[in-house]
């Protein structure tokens, strides 16, 4: 199995661009995690699909960040507009059934944002 | 709300030393699990631990959760180099069966 896939692995951009990262789960995998994790905060849940409808956005820090999740093996992430302290490391992670199972995290986005 | 406690959020030891960090919860947890984050890595499953006064051993880990299940433990013995990185604590509230992580435990082997 290939693991989750995140795309990019890195992004740099400026300040008011638009960013989309994107995510596939493991096949058969049934919930899809977005988090973001910083140095100050930590690992920080934004957003928890399951069969690909959003159960939990109550980590979304503000409009400007919205996912969506069209089918079982794509997710996206998108910043518009983004600020240099959305800079972070971006993780998608998923697991099989409910969000208290084991989740198995992709490699990460580093967004850098200038 | 829940509360995850992770301590000590750093820690350096000397190579074949013994490392132990500590997860507390505000809340009855239903299970806890733990994760390994290399530096430059992602989060990378351990162990889960689901009864009240479990132990489990991975090789040199020893995971243990509380009897009241507030509160969990990864114990190390010997520690190598391989050791390094930060470890995480996801807890499992019963109330909301939402999942948390800590902030991590952030260790240092030094040679």
């Amino acid at each position: 199995d290939a693991g989750v896939i995140q795309s990019p692995r890195h992004e740099v951009t400026e300040m008011g661009q638009e960013v989309t990262l994107r995510c596939k789960p493991i096949s058969g995998h049934n919930s899809l995690f977005w988090y973001r994790q910083t140095m100050m905060r930590g690992l920080e849940l934004l957003i928890y699909f399951n069969n690909n409808v959003p159960i939990d956005d109550s980590g979304m820090p503000e409009d400007r960040f919205s996912a969506k999740m069209p089918n079982a093996s794509f997710s996206t992430l998108k910043i518009q507009p983004s600020e240099p302290r959305d800079s972070a490391v971006y993780f998608c992670a998923s697991s099989l059934g409910q969000n208290t199972d084991t989740q198995y995290f992709g490699p990460g986005t580093r967004l850098t944002v200038l | 709300g829940q509360q995850v406690m992770q301590i000590p959020q750093y820690q350096h030891v000397q190579e074949g030393e013994d490392f132990t960090t500590y997860c507390n919860s505000s809340t009855t947890l239903s299970n806890i699990q733990w994760y390994k984050q290399r530096p430059g890595g992602h989060p990378v499953f351990l162990i889960q631990l689901v009864k009240s006064g479990e132990v489990k051993k991975q090789k040199r880990l020893t995971f243990q959760f509380g009897e009241a299940k507030k509160n969990s433990s990864l114990h190390i013995t010997a520690t190598q180099t391989t050791d390094v990185g930060t470890y995480f604590c996801a807890q499992v509230s019963n109330r909301d069966d939402k999942i948390i992580f800590g902030k991590g435990t952030r260790l240092h082997i030094l040679p």
